[in-house]
């Protein structure tokens, strides 16, 4: 596997379900992002990792929770979502985070429907 | 505020020149980028500018700043199909957040 990838591709909950997103770079990054892309907003940052420290949350409800025990995973757990929450989830790493001109490199992105 | 526009759609004959634009509010950041997303992909930095650059080129890309009337624009010229996707411009805050705008699909007609 090369650059940074998603699992699941696609997943539909419910919105009584746990489900978890798993992200993995293979880029020897240190910096480590979750961004929600919804039709009706543009790209939103969600979560910023650096070091496997969280350093941003930039106002997300608390049923996101987000995980990253190492460099290379970051993982988005998910709990009593509701159909709002249904958008495409991208994750991206960079190199360090907070650092001017720094390149995220973006994942595929998992597509979430909350039914 | 942190705000960027872009137009939503814009469709080209293949082998014609594409020019898509973007004006955002806050110019204190020092750098600006453009990034193109496929179908079913994540989004790929195409290129990027300093904010003390006018212009820069880059094969077939070519990206125009005015920072007096904090315009962006990104020109593609030969524009294939492959070129279809939806590109964002982006800039980065003083927080080193990345904003971005909502977004121009563009479509390449043969």
């Amino acid at each position: 596997e090369t650059g940074v990838t998603q699992t699941p591709r696609h997943l539909v909950m419910g919105m009584t379900n746990k489900k978890s997103l798993k992200c993995e770079q293979h880029l020897g990054h240190n910096a480590m992002y979750w961004y929600k892309q919804s039709a009706k907003k543009p790209l939103e940052l969600m979560f910023v990792y650096n070091f496997k420290e969280q350093t941003e949350n930039n106002s997300v409800p608390s049923r996101f929770s987000p995980e990253c025990p190492n460099s290379s995973h970051l993982f988005l757990h998910l709990h009593t979502l509701q159909p709002e929450d249904s958008a495409l989830y991208l994750c991206a790493s960079s190199q360090v985070a907070n650092l001017p001109g720094n390149e995220q490199f973006f994942g595929p992105g998992t597509r979430l429907t909350v039914l | 505020g942190e705000d960027v526009e872009q137009s939503l759609f814009l469709s080209v004959r293949e082998g014609d020149s594409s020019v898509i634009n973007c004006t955002y509010t806050d110019s204190s950041s020092t750098y600006l980028y453009w990034y193109k997303q496929e179908p079913g992909a994540g989004l790929q930095l195409l290129t990027y500018i300093f904010s003390n650059m006018d212009m820069k080129q880059d094969q077939r890309l070519t990206v125009l700043l005015n920072k007096k009337d904090k315009h962006l624009s990104l020109r593609i010229a030969d524009t294939q199909t492959g070129d279809s996707a939806i590109y964002f411009c982006a800039w980065m805050d003083s927080s080193y957040k990345l904003i971005f705008g909502s977004g121009t699909r563009l479509l390449v007609r043969p």
